[in-house]
C-alpha cells in the first residue's frame, strides 16, 4: 500500500530565506508526484505536477524534484514572502482507481515579516 | 471558467438524515472525484468518474452514492448521516486519466458537521 510522508510536519522561517519541503512515498509506481497549496478553510491548488518520467519542474520562485528510485520528491521554496504561509500538500498519483492520490499530511510553513 | 464549484459550504446535519453535495465543473473535465479530509488522515478517495454514466468505488465508499449523469455534474449523496461522516469533502477533476496523469482542481470544499 503506497504511503506518502512529509517531513517536516511545520516550519517557521523569516521572510527571504529559502526553504525545503520533503516529501518521500513508498511504491515508485506512480504516475506522477504533485504538490498543492491549502490555505486555511480553503481548497487545493496545484502548484507543481511532476511526470514520472521527469526529474524536476519549476514554476517561479518553486521547484520541485522527483527521484522515483529513491521515493522521495523535494519542493524548493526561493526567497519565501508571508503570503506563502500556508500548508503544503504533497501526492503521489496512482494507476489504481483511475487517477487516485494518495495524499502526504502535509507541511504548514509560516513565513515571518 | 468558474473551475470546480461546491455547494453548500457548510452544511449541519443530524444522525441519520440525508443529503446530497454538490459538485459542477466546467472545464469538460472527464474525470471527477470525490475526497474527505479528516484531521490526521488526509485526504482518502471516496469515489470516483471517468465519464458521465461511469462510476465506481474508491477507498472509503461506504455510506456515500454517486451519480453522474452529465459531465458536468458529480452530487456526493449521503444516505443517512453518521457522526463518522463529519469532514471536509472536496470535490476534484481533470480533464484526462491514466498515465497522462493530468493535474487534478479541487473545489473550495463542504464542511459537514453530523450531530
Amino acid at each position: 500500500k503506497q504511503e506518502v510522508t512529509q517531513i517536516p510536519a511545520a516550519l517557521s522561517v523569516p521572510e527571504g530565506e529559502n526553504l525545503v519541503l520533503n516529501c518521500s512515498f513508498t511504491d515508485s509506481a506512480i504516475y506522477n508526484l504533485q504538490w498543492f497549496r491549502q490555505d486555511p478553510g480553503k481548497g487545493l491548488t496545484s502548484l507543481l505536477l511532476i511526470q514520472s518520467s521527469q526529474r524536476e519542474q519549476t514554476s517561479g520562485r518553486l521547484n520541485a524534484s522527483l527521484d522515483k528510485s529513491s521515493g522521495r520528491s523535494t519542493l524548493y521554496i526561493a526567497a519565501s514572502q508571508p503570503g506563502d504561509s500556508a500548508t503544503y500538500l504533497c501526492a503521489a498519483c496512482l494507476i489504481e482507481y483511475g487517477n487516485k492520490l494518495v495524499f502526504g499530511a502535509g507541511t504548514i510553513l509560516r513565513v515571518k515579516s | 471558467n468558474a473551475g470546480v464549484t461546491q455547494t453548500p459550504k457548510f452544511q449541519v446535519l443530524k444522525t441519520g438524515q440525508s443529503m446530497t453535495l454538490q459538485c459542477a465543473q466546467d472545464m469538460n473535465h472527464e474525470y471527477m472525484s470525490w475526497y474527505r479530509q479528516d484531521p490526521g488522515m488526509g485526504l482518502r478517495l471516496i469515489h470516483y468518474s471517468v465519464g458521465a454514466g461511469i462510476t465506481d468505488q474508491g477507498e472509503v465508499p461506504n455510506g456515500y452514492n454517486v451519480s453522474r449523469s452529465t459531465t458536468e455534474d458529480f452530487p456526493l449523496r449521503l444516505l443517512s448521516a453518521a457522526p463518522s461522516q463529519t469532514s471536509v469533502y472536496f470535490c476534484a477533476s481533470s480533464y484526462s486519466f491514466g498515465p497522462s496523469g493530468e493535474t487534478q482542481y479541487f473545489g473550495p470544499g463542504t464542511r459537514l458537521l453530523v450531530l
